[in-house]
């Protein structure tokens, strides 16, 4: 069964602490892996897309990679207002339709 | 470029009503997919449209419906509420197969 898990649940930080959100995925094939960042009330906001292993896409103090079974979104000396719940979407090849995750919730305290 | 819009931001619903949810997409973009988002359930998908034509559908009731217009623009209609139907509906659009989902700041309903 095609399955998406994002670890950890919530993640509070110091502002300017680096960290690492997970995302591991099951499916039979990869067509592209979506970072989202949402914020309370609000709609997923489009971070990235990352289609094949060993790929790396970089946004501001964000960088996300890709493996073959997991990707990673780093976060670099994160402020404040990189506080959001951070959703990863899976499209596999078995499926139209996007697998999510649950999200991260992020806190960056000053 | 334009977002995607979705109205009314807000909806406060009596159990039993009707309702129905408007979205226009992207300028360009063929593809509408609409979600359920509830803090137990997370992202749930409901339906996806492209050029008028439901293209996937997720397991939701028969309550659940949508439809796609000639310009793009989609509605959903939830018929007979529950209130359990008290959810942020989300709606996103699409350029192509497999490019990323724009999502609106969605329509808070409420049921009571």
């Amino acid at each position: 069964e095609d399955q998406v898990t994002q670890s950890p649940e919530a993640l509070r930080l110091q502002e300017g602490e680096s960290s690492s959100l997970n995302c591991s995925y099951t499916v039979s094939g990869l067509r592209g892996l979506f970072w989202y960042r949402q914020d309370p009330g609000k709609g997923p906001e489009f971070l990235f897309t990352l289609y094949s292993a060993g790929e790396e896409k970089e946004k501001e103090r964000l960088k996300a990679t890709l493996t073959k079974k997991e990707s990673f979104l780093h976060i670099t000396a994160p402020k404040p207002e990189d506080s959001a719940t951070y959703l990863c979407a899976v499209h596999p090849d078995s499926n139209y339709q996007l697998i999510w995750g649950a999200g991260t919730k992020l806190i960056i305290k000053p | 470029k334009a977002g995607v819009t979705q109205t009314p931001r807000y909806l406060i619903k009596t159990r039993g009503q009707q309702v129905t949810l408007s979205c226009s997409p992207i300028s360009g973009h063929r593809s509408v997919s609409w979600y359920q988002q509830t803090p137990g359930q997370g992202l749930q998908f409901l339906f996806e449209y492209f050029s008028e034509t439901q293209r996937n559908k997720g397991n939701f009731p028969g309550r659940f419906s949508g439809r796609q217009f000639s310009n793009s623009r989609s509605e959903m209609n939830v018929s007979t509420l529950e209130l359990g139907d008290s959810a942020l509906y989300l709606c996103a659009s699409s350029f192509q197969d497999n490019s990323p989902l724009h999502f609106g700041n969605g329509t808070r309903l409420t049921v009571t």
